[in-house]
């Protein structure tokens, strides 16, 4: 069975400034999808960015950037110039053959 | 497109009474999911559908959960007897293949007293 850990449950980053949030994965597939969403307070889920596994290329959506490390099985979301916007419950997901797994969830603060 | 609808989006319920929610997938979606979210956590999986065959469902849906998808189109999510532990926010989504985007309705809360 696939599973998802996000080992930090809160972070916090001051206004502008660059903050990484980690997940780690585990599966015996070889063809998989990774995703970080994103839920704000009106717990809408949405994507912020994907990754397919047999891209070694880390993909990069405007602000947000992701470091995937396929050996390692760790899947990490940069967010860099952090806005007040930007403040949610992030969730790391894997998707195989079948479902979407998420993890527990960081919740993200920005400081003005 | 318009997006997933999930309905209604708040029931409040006594317990022991059966609730029943109802997911409009986007149009021409034939995978649809369900998942459960309490506060705090990740959403876990329920049951997915691929057209109106139900292909996968969670140790965690007791035998009071039931689940439908009769033509391929809506799902409704049934809770028979439903206990406190239910409270929860339920999210449909659906996709239109295994390997592309899912998307997420706006969720339905269940608050069982």
């Amino acid at each position: 069975a696939q599973t998802v850990t996000q080992s930090q449950p809160e972070m916090s980053v001051q206004e502008a400034e660059t903050v990484t949030l980690s997940c780690t994965y585990d599966t015996s597939e070889s063809d998989y999808y990774l995703f970080w969403y994103k839920q704000p307070p009106s717990r809408q889920m949405i994507l912020v960015i994907r990754q397919e596994a047999y891209k070694q290329q880390n993909a990069t959506e405007n602000r947000f950037s992701v470091n995937f490390q396929k050996a390692a099985k760790s899947f990490s979301l940069k967010i860099s110039d952090s806005q007040l916007g930007d403040a949610a419950m992030y969730f790391c997901a894997f998707r195989g053959a079948q479902k979407l797994v998420f993890g527990q969830g960081t919740r993200l603060t920005i400081n003005p | 497109d318009t997006g997933v609808s999930q309905d209604p989006r708040h029931k409040i319920t006594k317990r022991g009474q059966n609730v029943t929610f109802r997911c409009d997938p986007i149009s021409e979606h034939n995978r649809l999911y369900w998942y459960r979210q309490t506060l705090g956590q990740g959403p876990e999986f329920l049951t997915y559908f691929q057209n109106e065959a139900q292909l996968e469902k969670s140790r965690l849906l007791s035998d009071r959960f039931s689940a439908e998808r009769p033509k391929g189109s809506f799902s409704t999510l049934e809770i028979q007897r439903t206990e406190q532990g239910d409270s929860a926010m339920y999210l449909c989504a659906s996709s239109l293949g295994w390997d592309s985007l899912i998307y997420f309705g706006e969720g339905s809360w269940l608050t069982v007293v």
